[in-house]
């Protein structure tokens, strides 16, 4: 079932440092490409997505870069916050199957 | 909306006994699915359906696993029997299919079998 690839399983940064989260996908028919945040307890909830049209997205300090030709995708924290600190799935699926598949997740400390 | 509610929020019960967990989808939503997470195989995508309709129950992990869709507003998962093995959180998600809004999750259902 793993058709998403993520990378690194964890990461630690500082205060104001900028995380860096890769995936790698298969399937070419992926056309939505969603990360997700998830904090101990909770289910995991939809933090930012791009379709494979863009080749970047900005929402607040997340950032989705996006390269279709290499399959891979990335998420960038700027000025990461301690409350930053989560397991992050990135995740792809079709637009007619909805059938989405995650990656392994990553989880985030953000250190004070 | 009060998202996606899943019952209940714990479940303990020993190995051998039937395991029934409920979903309540978001109002308006066509696509449901069921995934399971654990540490070792993270979110796998159990089953899921489109309009009530089950699509796609290649990831129940065999026959002692079900689900079913009644109605647009509810959904079941079922164990029977149950095993120590499907000890993990049980996760049901909700969309609008084909309009890419992503999905909302539930809090999930922690199921341990002892």
């Amino acid at each position: 079932q793993q058709q998403v690839k993520q990378s690194p399983q964890s990461l630690i940064v500082q205060k104001g440092g900028i995380p860096i989260i890769n995936c790698a996908y298969e399937n070419t028919a992926f056309d939505y490409f969603p990360w997700y945040q998830q904090f101990p307890g909770k289910g995991p909830a939809l933090l930012i997505a791009i379709r494979p049209d863009v080749s970047e997205k900005k929402e607040g300090r997340f950032t989705i870069s996006f390269n279709k030709s290499a399959k891979q995708f990335s998420l960038h924290i700027m000025d990461s916050q301690p409350g930053d600190s989560a397991t992050y799935f990135c995740a792809a699926s079709t637009v007619y199957n909805n059938d989405m598949r995650f990656g392994a997740g990553t989880r985030l400390t953000v250190k004070p | 909306d009060a998202g996606v509610i899943q019952s209940p929020r714990h479940e303990v019960t020993e190995m051998g006994q039937e395991v029934t967990l409920r979903c309540k989808p978001i109002s308006g939503h066509n696509s449901l699915f069921w995934y399971r997470q654990t540490m070792m195989r993270g979110l796998e995508l159990l089953i899921y359906f489109n309009n009530n309709v089950p699509i796609d129950d290649s990831g129940m992990p065999e026959d002692r696993f079900s689900a079913k869709m009644p109605n647009a507003s509810f959904s079941t998962l079922k164990i029977q029997p149950s095993e120590p093995r499907d000890s993990a959180v049980y996760f049901c998600a909700s969309t609008l299919m084909g309009a890419n809004y992503g999905y909302t999750f539930g809090s999930g259902t922690r199921l341990t079998v002892v």
